[in-house]
């Protein structure tokens, strides 16, 4: 079945750096894109930018540049979140999220992202 | 603050009928379509409704969304304990975004 399964909880102090796996399975890697969603405790949901699982590109919402990075491993069908220089404030949990893509390669919200891997919990504390 | 505005909290009995709102602006409903999300208790979202009014597979007739202009709505008939949770709308903004609303959540009393 179509899934995607993301790396387990994380528990980091402050300026140290993490890197969450979502791995695909069940559809073809490449077909879809691979946004990044993020939910701090008790709040809602934060949309942290997408990346093209076809030419590796990634695009970042305002607000998770400079410390926030997408990549892929295309040969295990997996994309990554790593985020530097951490701060008590970057506690959330991280959500990977398909999404499918236009003839372009761009993602296309109109079917929604579909496709939710199950979170993974980052704390940050001293 | 969120860009889409949604009512925090909404309840209702077994069986009734509610609706959650949500509120934007031309830039992202007004111009865009909008999906709703479903986040049970503990665990991740799951995509409940896509442009606008469609539902995906599996996802019981009793949840129905709809548009006008600038705004958005979702609506639960027969309303059951298992539909407690937190709903969230979203929608593409021109700022090229994804814009989420902060989230309502249902209580079934």
């Amino acid at each position: 079945q179509v899934q995607l399964v993301q790396s387990g909880s994380e528990l980091k102090k402050p300026g140290a750096s993490v890197k969450v796996s979502c791995k695909a399975s069940g559809y073809t890697f490449t077909s879809y894109a691979m946004n990044w969603v993020r939910q701090a405790p008790g709040q809602g949901l934060e949309w942290m930018g997408w990346i093209n699982t076809n030419t590796g590109n990634p695009t970042y919402a305002q607000g998770f540049t400079g410390r926030f990075v997408f990549s892929l491993d295309t040969s295990v069908s997996t994309a990554y979140l790593q985020i530097s220089s951490l701060k008590a404030e970057d506690t959330a949990v991280y959500y990977c999220a398909r999404v499918a893509i236009t003839i372009f390669g761009e993602p296309n919200y109109y079917y929604g992202m579909d496709v939710w891997g199950q979170g993974t919990t980052v704390t940050v504390s001293s | 603050q969120s860009v889409l505005t949604q009512p925090p909290s909404a309840s209702g009995t077994p069986g009734q009928r509610v609706t959650i709102s949500c509120s934007g602006s031309s830039s992202n409903i007004g111009s865009n379509t909008v999906n709703w999300y479903q986040q049970l208790p503990g665990t991740a979202p799951k995509l409940l409704i896509y442009s606008n009014n469609q539902r995906p597979s599996g996802v019981p007739d009793r949840f129905s969304g709809s548009k006008s202009g600038t705004s958005a709505s979702l609506a639960i008939s027969g309303l059951q304990s298992e539909d407690e949770a937190d709903y969230y709308c979203a929608a593409w903004d021109d700022s090229l975004n994804v814009l989420f609303g902060g989230g309502t959540k249902l209580t079934v009393l």
